[in-house]
């Protein structure tokens, strides 16, 4: 499967400043990427899905304007979260999907966790 | 996509086989059952996804019901490590769905000593 990695594991910020998650697709070139949020004893939410060359698409109730994401190559994607507040404060991942004869199967990075001051 | 259940939790001794059972009675003839787990902290990790035949890897099997309504992955020998929340989800596999997987709650399973 592919393997994906996200940088940094963890960041402390303070509030009002911005952070940015960097996810990469080490050994598979993907035109996509997803990105997900996890609140602690909760399930993953996506977020948006990040499409390399082209504007992100946002699942409903997520701010693309606080939740920047770039994909300018098929091997990184990287989400900033702008003006990070303590409300912010939660796990976020990153995942690649893979083709195999029309199945696709997903992998994720180690995730990120990010703790807002 | 659709909908699954599954159990909150559930115990296993150590050595013995995990039954994790699934229900996705609304599932549709081009969706896929594919399961992860999450070990705490980590991220999500691919166990193993089928249509309608039983599968096995390396990791585990998963069998599939013949009305597809249900599935059960079953790890033979749970270790220590195989202590995780199990997903069970099911969507389809087209290019378009790729990642749009929709996270239940999940299983938690406890392998004891």
């Amino acid at each position: 499967g592919a393997v994906v990695s996200q940088h940094p594991s963890r960041v402390i910020c303070k509030s009002g400043t911005s952070v940015k998650i960097e996810c990469r697709s080490l050994d598979f070139q993907a035109t996509t990427m997803f990105w997900y949020r996890q609140f602690p004893k909760k399930s993953l939410m996506l977020m948006a899905t990040s499409n390399e060359g082209s504007k992100a698409t946002y699942e409903q109730g997520v701010e693309k304007d606080k939740f920047l994401i770039n994909h300018a190559s098929l091997t990184l994607s990287t989400l900033t979260v702008t003006s990070a507040h303590p409300e912010d404060s939660s796990f976020y991942i990153c995942s690649v999907g893979t083709s195999g004869i029309g199945q696709e199967t997903q992998y994720f990075g180690p995730g990120t966790r990010l703790l807002v001051l | 996509d659709a909908k699954t259940t599954q159990p909150t939790s559930m115990d296993c001794a150590e050595g013995r086989a995990a039954n994790l059972p699934c229900n996705h009675s609304t599932i549709s003839g081009n969706e896929y059952v594919y399961w992860y787990r999450q070990i705490h902290s980590q991220g999500p990790q691919y166990i193993i996804h089928g249509l309608k035949n039983n599968e096995t890897n390396e990791m585990a099997s998963l069998i599939i019901t013949e009305d597809r309504k249900s599935s059960t992955l079953i790890l033979p020998h749970a270790t220590l490590r195989d202590t995780a929340v199990y997903y069970c989800i099911v969507r389809g596999a087209h290019n378009t769905n790729a990642g749009k997987s929709t996270f239940g709650d999940g299983t938690t399973l406890t392998v004891k000593p």
